[in-house]
């Protein structure tokens, strides 16, 4: 158990279907992610939430819309997805990087990982 | 994103062997370098992580080895076992103060320890 809770684990719709991933973390962090992975490939950073703020969208289709409500959760809206969109999808949070000039502590910016939620689009 | 180059894409190694697993990077702005272990059905995990000002880091049987010259860095499992059998992912970023931390990813190296 990571603190990393994503719903569905398995997911399974059409291109003409409207669906939600769920992420919950329940660690005290104040950053979260949207990583894909798919085989063969590197993990590919999605979106970054920052304090709720989205800091960075490397250049994902609009068909893919995250939502940050507060700083424990995060979804990602599906609409008219691609079969190559079939992949995991894995949310991740950590604490921001360690500032310059703060005293040492537990914080090493780790990033956190859900088990994924596994999507087919048919 | 820049890239960070991970070799060999799969490993197998007897009980007991030495695995070793490399990735290079190219952004000399990375100053923070882990490797993440990921099992079937599971999310990756942090296994151990590096900054460049120092060229070994251990944690019982696995090893970071860092070359900041040569922009590479590798991960060594001494005594591996059954158990290791995952897939190890190598990442680097910038760990910009105060932000969220951006990894880029290696692209696997899917580990294989035979009994």
């Amino acid at each position: 158990e990571t603190g990393v809770t994503q719903t569905p684990r398995h997911l399974v719709m059409g291109m003409t279907n409207k669906k939600s991933l769920k992420c919950e973390q329940h660690l005290g962090h104040n950053a979260m992610y949207w990583y894909k992975q798919s085989a063969k490939k590197p993990l590919e950073l999605m979106f970054v939430y920052n304090f709720k703020e989205q800091t960075e969208n490397n250049s994902v289709p609009s068909r893919f819309s995250p939502e940050c409500p507060n700083s424990s959760h995060l979804f990602l809206h599906l609409h008219t997805l691609q079969p190559e969109d079939s992949a995991l999808y894995l949310c991740a949070s950590s604490q921001l990087a360690p500032s310059a000039g703060m005293a040492p502590s537990t914080n090493t910016g780790e990033l956190f990982f859900g088990e994924g939620s596994r999507l087919t689009v048919l | 994103q820049q890239q960070v180059k991970q070799s060999p894409q799969s490993l197998i190694v007897q009980k007991g062997g030495i695995s070793i697993i490399n990735c290079a990077y190219e952004n000399t702005a990375f100053d923070y370098f882990p490797w993440y272990q990921q099992f079937p059905g599971k999310g990756p995990a942090l296994l151990i992580a590096i900054r460049p000002d120092v060229s070994e880091k251990k944690e019982g049987r696995f090893t970071i080895s860092f070359n900041k010259s040569a922009k590479q860095f590798s991960l060594h499992i001494m005594d591996s076992q059954p158990g290791d059998s995952a897939t190890y992912f190598c990442a680097a970023a910038r760990g910009i103060s105060g932000s969220a931390r951006q990894l880029t990813f290696g692209s696997g190296t899917q580990l294989t320890v035979l009994p």
